[in-house]
């Protein structure tokens, strides 16, 4: 299995500021996940997050509005950039640990956006 | 990926087993078939998944049809703690990481 964390664990921001999530995994991992969860909707994946590599975005979703570093193997960052009403959301990161084929998720961001 | 179809929302009486269906008539060869819940607030939790024989384990019994078109998640005996959105996903093999969550269905486990 593996523990994540994030932090914050959720912010109110002003328009047009940006916030970066933080993602700590308690092993090592090779793939991280980004994913969105708007109000009242289930999850969409934002960008895979691989270490030594630039992310992968999903249809709808660009760099310059979510970069994303990976510096090692237990840690990522999601930024949300030029914040907007319509990215509050609960943002959350997942890996796919130790072989296993299923993901653990952190238990999200909760970012307002006023 | 194979797209699902799950009903909206289910009720079950505390103690009884819940069924939870899944449609996914256009599922290939190589997809399993996954299911995750997210209980209010958390982050999604992963419960059980299969390819052609029925699975189970300590969380939940999975049984998928023999042309593979639908299956069943079973929770033997429901408890309050099971209310959540139960998720039905359909993940080609080597891409298990990528996860389309469709709608879900809402369980509400009644005393």
């Amino acid at each position: 299995s593996a523990v994540i964390s994030q932090k914050p664990s959720r912010d109110i921001c002003q328009r047009g500021t940006s916030l970066t999530i933080q993602c700590q995994v308690d092993s090592q991992v090779t793939m991280m996940f980004w994913y969105r969860q708007q109000p009242g909707q289930s999850l969409t994946l934002i960008a895979t997050a691989n270490q030594g590599s630039e992310a992968t975005y999903e249809s709808g979703f660009v760099i310059d509005k979510f970069p994303i570093s990976r510096p090692n193997l237990t840690f990522s960052t999601l930024t949300v950039s030029n914040l907007s009403p319509e990215d509050s959301s609960i943002y959350l990161c997942s890996v796919e640990a130790g072989g296993l084929l299923e993901q653990f998720f952190g238990p999200g961001t909760r970012l307002t956006v006023l | 990926d194979a797209k699902t179809t799950q009903p909206p929302s289910m009720d079950c009486a505390e103690g009884r087993a819940a069924n939870l269906p899944c449609n996914h008539s256009t599922i290939s060869g190589n997809e399993y078939v996954y299911w995750y819940r997210q209980i209010h607030s958390q982050g999604p939790q992963y419960i059980i998944h299969g390819l052609k024989n029925n699975e189970t384990n300590e969380m939940a019994s999975l049984i998928i049809t023999e042309d593979r078109k639908s299956s069943t998640l079973i929770l033997p005996h429901a408890t309050l703690r099971d209310t959540a959105v139960y998720y039905c996903i359909v993940v080609r093999s080597g891409n298990t990481g990528k996860l389309i969550f469709g709608q879900g269905t809402t369980l509400q486990v009644k005393p």
